[in-house]
């Protein structure tokens, strides 16, 4: 079963827009991991983040994490067109990883 | 990307039919993982290797078994494919608490 369930599940914005992407998990974890994927690919690794960070930064990616609400979010600043892609959150605890569904976005030129 | 080898790229068989499909890493890496990916699910984990012949079911084990003989190896195999076994299924590498590294992929279809 999924641990992580990304909202929305498809979302579409123009270039230049911010892109926000939201995950909701259920149990505790060590860790979050954000993973893009593009058409016909395999998963990415984007960016961790650790239960004891609140957010972190890499290039026009930022994430968020908040353990009380048990949810992360990922944000894409000044979307390109090249950022068309689904993206996936995964949780890490105790030796297991799980994936949510994903969400699609689409960033028109 | 990280070394790792997915083969074939594409098959499609029958059902009945065995079928095996190989993970290739240069990393050395002690971890190593097949999932499948289907539409709405997303990644679901087969199985899992911690170490040579060290491996362990994931959450859709069913209908499935690996093999890991060597470090850079590992294979799954379908032993008598059925059509719900049509999917797209990843191999995946790891390293201590580091990320996954992931291959590009094997598009099954099982008529």
């Amino acid at each position: 079963s999924q641990q992580g369930e990304e909202d929305p599940q498809a979302l579409s914005i123009q270039e230049g827009e911010n892109a926000t992407m939201n995950c909701s998990y259920k149990t505790s974890i060590n860790n979050l991991q954000w993973y893009r994927q593009n058409s016909g690919r395999g998963l990415v690794h984007l960016i961790l983040i650790r239960s004891n960070e609140r957010e972190k930064h890499s290039g026009r990616l930022r994430v968020t994490l908040d353990t009380s609400k048990k949810s992360s979010s990922l944000l894409i600043t000044a979307s390109r067109a090249a950022d068309t892609a689904s993206y996936f959150c995964a949780t890490y605890a105790n030796n297991d990883m799980r994936f949510g569904a994903g969400t699609r976005l689409t960033v028109k030129p | 990307d990280a070394g790792i080898t997915q083969s074939p790229r594409h098959k499609v068989t029958e059902t009945g039919t065995p079928v095996t499909l190989r993970c290739h890493q240069t990393e050395n890496h002690r971890y190593m993982y097949w999932y499948r990916q289907d539409p709405g699910h997303g990644l679901r984990l087969i199985h899992y290797s911690y170490g040579v012949k060290d491996t362990d079911k994931g959450e859709v084990s069913d209908g499935y078994s690996v093999s890991r003989s060597k470090t850079e190896d590992f294979l799954l195999t379908l032993e008598s494919a059925t059509s719900s076994q049509t999917s797209v299924y990843f191999c995946a590498i790891r390293d201590q608490d580091r990320p996954q590294h992931f291959g590009d992929g094997t598009r099954l279809s099982i008529l």
